[in-house]
């Protein structure tokens, strides 16, 4: 059973349009949510994350907004440009420590010049 | 270069041998993590570590696979009597370990497993 859910595995933006990567989670428990961008042959980077103290979080070009009620985040890239070409993970955790992260399936977004 | 390190980058195996895989932590790091991606599959959480103490090895199947963190030294995942279903992208993450709650994980560049 997936814990956290990415339905879109692929999203095609244009340059200097809004991305919007959605993310499902079941888990009540979950408190702590990331989101990771990931290029081929390399690791995952971090990029954002939230608390569930917030309902929204930003960083430069990067917003990820969440909705407690619908469990349910997104992140928003605005402008878009070629290089956030990339896999996006929604990473999530609970727990008094919370330093296990359950990671989604992943969205492959491309950013069409 | 300061980042988390894991080598080697890409490991063939045939079916029955043994798989070490390594990992060094960011300088400053004592946090270790051990992530498997399985093609078209996010990652999946497999054990954390501290010097000398598994944390957390709820991920970790429960036959042929352990993980260490000795004082001195990389984190090593060892993988034994390899199957073909072992074969992934193994990321090792690192973090500061200052008990920030959900403190970020800083990610390697893989593993790469093929079991043949």
């Amino acid at each position: 059973d997936q814990q956290v859910k990415q339905n879109s595995p692929s999203l095609s933006v244009q340059e200097g349009r809004i991305s919007i990567l959605n993310c499902d989670y079941t888990n009540s428990m979950f408190d702590y949510f990331l989101w990771y961008k990931k290029y081929p042959a390399e690791g995952p980077t971090f990029l954002i994350s939230i608390s569930s103290i917030k309902d929204k979080n930003e960083d430069g070009r990067f917003t990820v907004f969440l909705n407690k009620s619908a469990k349910h985040l997104s992140l928003h890239i605005v402008p878009s440009q070629p290089g956030d070409s990339a896999v996006y993970f929604c990473a999530a955790s609970a727990g008094n420590y919370g330093q296990n992260f359950v990671f989604g399936p992943g969205t492959r977004l491309s950013v069409l010049p | 270069n300061a980042g988390v390190m894991q080598n080697p980058r890409h490991l063939v195996r045939r079916r029955g041998q043994e798989a070490r895989l390594r990992c060094s932590p960011m300088k400053g790091h004592s946090h270790v993590y051990w992530y498997r991606q399985l093609p078209e599959e996010g990652l999946k959480f497999m054990v954390y570590l501290q010097k000398e103490n598994i944390i957390d090895e709820s991920g970790m199947p429960k036959e042929r696979f352990s993980a260490e963190f000795p004082k001195e030294g990389p984190s090593i995942l060892r993988i034994q009597q390899v199957v073909r279903g072992d074969s992934a992208a193994y990321f090792c993450a690192s973090s500061p370990g200052q008990g920030v709650r959900g403190e970020t994980q800083y990610f390697g560049p893989g593993t790469r497993l093929l079991v043949l």
